[in-house]
């Protein structure tokens, strides 16, 4: 069965600190995606980025990047200089080769505070 | 402007009425699914539709009822729920290019906030 943990629940930062969210996942395909969701207070989850398991290459988008390590099977989340803006629940997720069918962790609430 | 859109936002209802939600998506997707976010559980998925034929029941109760009509729009009707059914329901869509294909990025709506009393 598939299997993501983020284990951290909450994280509280001061706005321009770096701040990374951890995410471990578990399963037993060879091909499956990962995935990074924002919920901020309104409730719509925001798509951030979608990785294969082929591909492990570090992506970086603006201040946000992400590390992507099969061998600890991780999948974590960095932002650079975080804003008030960031503050928000963070989701990790994982699929099948079809995509159809997230597993979500736990999520991660993130506070930016001014 | 979000390619899903949910209505309504928010639903109070009582256990014995009849409620629906609706999603409809503007994003050319053939593909539609009902999640729930509750406060004890994370984020599950609830049901997939694929070409308007639902594929995925993931063993939901069948007070909550999922209706198709085609691929850009999505019902759940809500009948005799019980308190513990409140919850955010999140639709969401992707697009869908069939078995042992690789799948595409699913995009949700903003959700509707149930409270059942």
């Amino acid at each position: 069965a598939q299997k993501v943990t983020q284990a951290q629940t909450e994280i509280s930062v001061v706005e321009k600190e770096d701040v990374t969210l951890d995410c471990v996942y578990e399963t037993r395909d060879t091909t499956y995606y990962l995935f990074w969701y924002k919920q901020p207070p309104s409730g719509e989850l925001v798509f951030l980025i979608r990785r294969n398991s082929f591909d492990e290459q570090n992506e970086i988008s603006g201040r946000y990047s992400w590390n992507f390590q099969k061998s600890t099977s991780s999948f974590n989340f960095t932002i650079t200089a975080s804003q008030v803006v960031d503050s928000a629940v963070y989701f990790c997720a994982l699929s099948d080769q079809g995509a159809q069918k997230l597993v979500f962790g736990q999520g991660t609430r993130l506070t930016i505070n001014p | 402007e979000t390619g899903v859109t949910q209505t309504p936002r928010h639903l109070v209802m009582g256990m014995t009425n009849k409620k629906s939600l609706k999603c409809e998506q503007h994003l050319g997707h053939n593909a539609m699914y009902w999640y729930k976010q509750s406060a004890k559980k994370p984020l599950e998925l609830m049901f997939v539709y694929n070409f308007k034929e639902q594929t995925e029941n993931n063993s939901v109760p069948s007070r909550f009822s999922p209706e198709c009509p085609n691929s850009s729009h999505l019902f759940l009707h809500l009948h005799t729920l019980q308190p513990e059914d409140s919850a955010l329901y999140l639709c969401a869509s992707s697009q869908y290019w069939g078995q042992g294909f690789s799948g595409n990025t699913i995009y949700f709506g903003e959700g509707s906030w149930l409270t059942v009393v």
